[in-house]
């Protein structure tokens, strides 16, 4: 069964501040999303990251995707405080392309 | 126009009643999915639907039953509803299968 990982799982940061977020998957796949979700809101789609080494970037955001390492970033340069909400990271994995999402990282910042 | 509506976006009721939630979704997909969110934000897909067809049913009770009449609309009926089903229950529909899914707004569903 595919099992995803993300971490941290809560994250408080600095505005102007870097920081990265990983998503880690248990078996192979080769597509994998990033999703945003504002409280009491929906699930915005980010990023899809289709093949190793894939590479994202919109606005302060940039997902990369490792398939060999089953391992995916999302990096936040210079935060800002809009970019506050949960993250969640999303893998494809097994016969009927299931979706496993990873428990979501609440990403707070700070003025 | 939203692309994937949900009805009701709040749902109070007591135990032992039944209730349905509706998703529709205008985007032209074939592939349409129930997902609950419990209170840890923890999101796991219930069904998925394509072509209106049943192609994923995770080991959810079976009080709960999608039907899905047309491409366009999956509904999630509930039975019999325990205090454990007090969740956020998202519809989302993707062009096909292993495509980027797009979600409604949820349903918070509170049983008391």
């Amino acid at each position: 069964e595919l099992k995803v990982e993300q971490n941290p799982l809560f994250l408080s940061m600095q505005e102007g501040k870097n920081y990265t977020i990983y998503c880690n998957y248990s078996t192979t796949s080769d597509r994998l999303y990033w999703y945003r979700q504002d409280p009491g809101k929906s699930l915005e789609s980010l990023f899809v990251l289709l093949s190793n080494g894939a590479v994202k970037q919109e606005g302060r955001l940039m997902a990369s995707l490792d398939t060999k390492a089953r391992l995916s970033t999302l990096h936040i340069t210079a935060a800002v405080h809009d970019l506050s909400a949960t993250y969640f990271c999303a893998v494809e994995g097994g016969s009927n392309y299931k979706l496993t999402f990873g428990k979501g990282t609440l990403l707070t910042v700070n003025p | 126009d939203t692309a994937v509506s949900q009805t009701p976006k709040y749902l109070v009721t007591q135990m032992g009643n039944d209730k349905s939630i509706k998703c529709e979704q205008n985007l032209g997909h074939d592939t349409m999915y129930w997902y609950k969110q419990d209170s840890k934000k923890f999101l796991k897909i219930m069904f998925s639907y394509n072509n209106k067809e049943l192609i994923i049913n995770e080991t959810v009770p079976n009080r709960f039953s999608p039907k899905s009449p047309d491409k366009a609309h999956l509904n999630l009926h509930i039975n019999s509803l325990e205090l454990g089903d007090s969740a956020v229950y998202f519809c989302a529909s993707s062009l096909t299968w292993a495509t980027e899914a797009f979600f409604g707004q949820g349903t918070r569903l509170t049983v008391v």
